[in-house]
């Protein structure tokens, strides 16, 4: 059973720090990893993907892929309290292109 | 780019009804859709993934009879809730998956359509 699991928080942090979000996953064969945003209520939103071991940055975003260790993260530079919501990390299931789904980190900024 | 619509974004039925739901994709199309059931403070279930023209497939445990699905076009996908019960109340969402180069697995998700049955 492939899983992706994440700390379910909430992680608190203050505004203007660095909001740090992981991610793990089972399957050593997995390529392409996705970070969502859903704030209460509403539906994900994607707002970073990466294939490549590395950083990969867009704006206040950056996503970091290990795939020796089997991790994947997400910091969030100078956090707004507008940051504050539940962060999913997917990853791919080869299967007709499916994701399988982090149970999510929710994230408070506080002012 | 990559914007999904689905309708309706709220809907009240009696028990025993049946409710229809469209998910669109607007500025591309989309070969794979997916539909996602998530209860109060629960993370996303994965119903069915939905291929144009074909049937869709169904998550172990999700009754293909009772949730029905018909992707007709590259641009529309359909859930229908046939004979509805209080415990199917919900936010149900669909996503779509581009069918265009240089995409790869994302999904775009539409805004959600939350279903109360009494």
């Amino acid at each position: 059973q492939k899983e992706v699991e994440q700390n379910s928080g909430p992680l608190s942090v203050p505004e203007g720090a660095i909001a740090s979000l992981n991610c793990t996953y089972s399957d050593r064969g997995s390529q392409s990893f996705f970070w969502y945003r859903q704030y209460s209520g509403k539906s994900p939103e994607l707002i970073m993907f990466i294939y490549s071991n590395g950083d990969k940055e867009d704006g206040r975003f950056t996503a970091q892929l290990n795939k020796a260790s089997q991790y994947v993260s997400l910091l969030i530079r100078d956090s707004q309290p507008s940051d504050s919501a539940t962060y999913l990390c997917a990853v791919n299931e080869d299967s007709n292109y499916q994701l399988i789904w982090g149970a999510g980190t929710k994230l408070i900024i506080k002012p | 780019g990559a914007v999904v619509s689905q309708h309706p974004s709220r809907v009240i039925c009696k028990s025993g009804t049946s409710v229809k739901i469209e998910c669109r994709s607007l500025d591309f199309q989309a070969t794979t859709m997916f539909w996602y059931r998530q209860f109060p403070k629960q993370s996303l279930m994965l119903m069915a993934t939905s291929n144009e023209g074909s049937k869709a497939t169904y998550e172990q445990g999700v009754e293909k009879d009772k949730f029905l699905i018909n992707h007709a076009s590259l641009t529309l996908s359909t859930l229908t809730v046939t004979s509805a019960h209080p415990e199917d109340s919900s936010f149900y969402i669909c996503s779509a998956r581009p069918s265009l180069p240089g995409y790869s697995y994302e999904q775009y998700f539409g805004p959600g359509t939350r279903l109360t049955v009494t």
